[in-house]
């Protein structure tokens, strides 16, 4: 079965430190995984997508890196800043031409001032 | 502007009514997708279009759910009738059907069935 896991459910850091988030995906054959960040009670904001070709992805203080053969991809953000505050999924598109995504349950991230 | 749209943002209803949902994906995109999010099974796939057909609607409660295209600018969502169970936040998803296949998500209906 084609499965998203994401540890810790939750994470809480002061303001100004570095954090990793990280997804682990079952079979390595994927075609792309895409990271979302999830404000309360609203939709999803794509933040990066790492096609299955690529090792990492850049915007800003974010950076998602993706290891195949471990099954494993992270959201580093630096400097992270209250605003940060989020819920952030990951999701990955396997194999078996549907093109959906399959998600994780989130890892919930607060930064405290 | 580009953003997925979905119409109504909330929606209260009892047991047994029809309930529907609309998205309107972003324009020049040709695949349309359906997600639900709940508390205890986060996101899960409903239904998925491209070019206005449907290729996949596993996730689906087929005596229950129905999900169409009309038209390239107009996706629904109908359940009925609708349960309690149903309780939870439907997601519109529309994307370009290339290699990269990026999906950008609707603010989502919130779905309350007594």
């Amino acid at each position: 079965k084609q499965e998203v896991t994401q540890i810790p459910a939750a994470l809480s850091v002061p303001e100004g430190e570095n954090l990793v988030l990280n997804c682990s995906f079952t079979d390595s054959a994927i075609y792309n995984l895409q990271w979302f960040r999830q404000d309360p009670g609203k939709g999803l904001t794509s933040l990066l997508l790492i096609q299955s070709s690529q090792r990492e992805q850049t915007s800003g203080r974010l950076n998602a890196s993706l290891d195949k053969s471990s099954g494993r991809s992270t959201l580093y953000i630096a400097a992270s800043q209250p605003g940060d505050s989020a819920t952030y999924l990951c999701a990955v598109e396997f194999p078996g031409g549907s093109e959906k995504l399959v998600f994780g349950k989130g890892t919930k991230l607060t930064v405290n001032p | 502007d580009a953003r997925v749209t979905q119409t109504p943002r909330h929606k209260v209803t009892e047991m047994g009514q029809e309930v529907t949902m609309r998205c309107q994906p972003i324009l020049g995109h040709n695949t349309v997708f359906w997600y639900r999010q709940t508390m205890m099974q986060g996101l899960e796939l409903l239904a998925y279009f491209r070019n206005r057909a449907p290729l996949d609607d596993s996730g689906m409660p087929k005596d229950r759910f129905s999900a169409e295209m009309p038209d390239a600018t107009l996706a629904t969502l109908k359940i009925q009738p609708s349960e309690p169970r149903d309780s939870a936040v439907y997601f519109c998803a529309s994307g370009l059907s290339t290699g990269r296949n990026e999906q950008f998500f609707g603010p989502g209906t919130r779905l309350t069935v007594l």
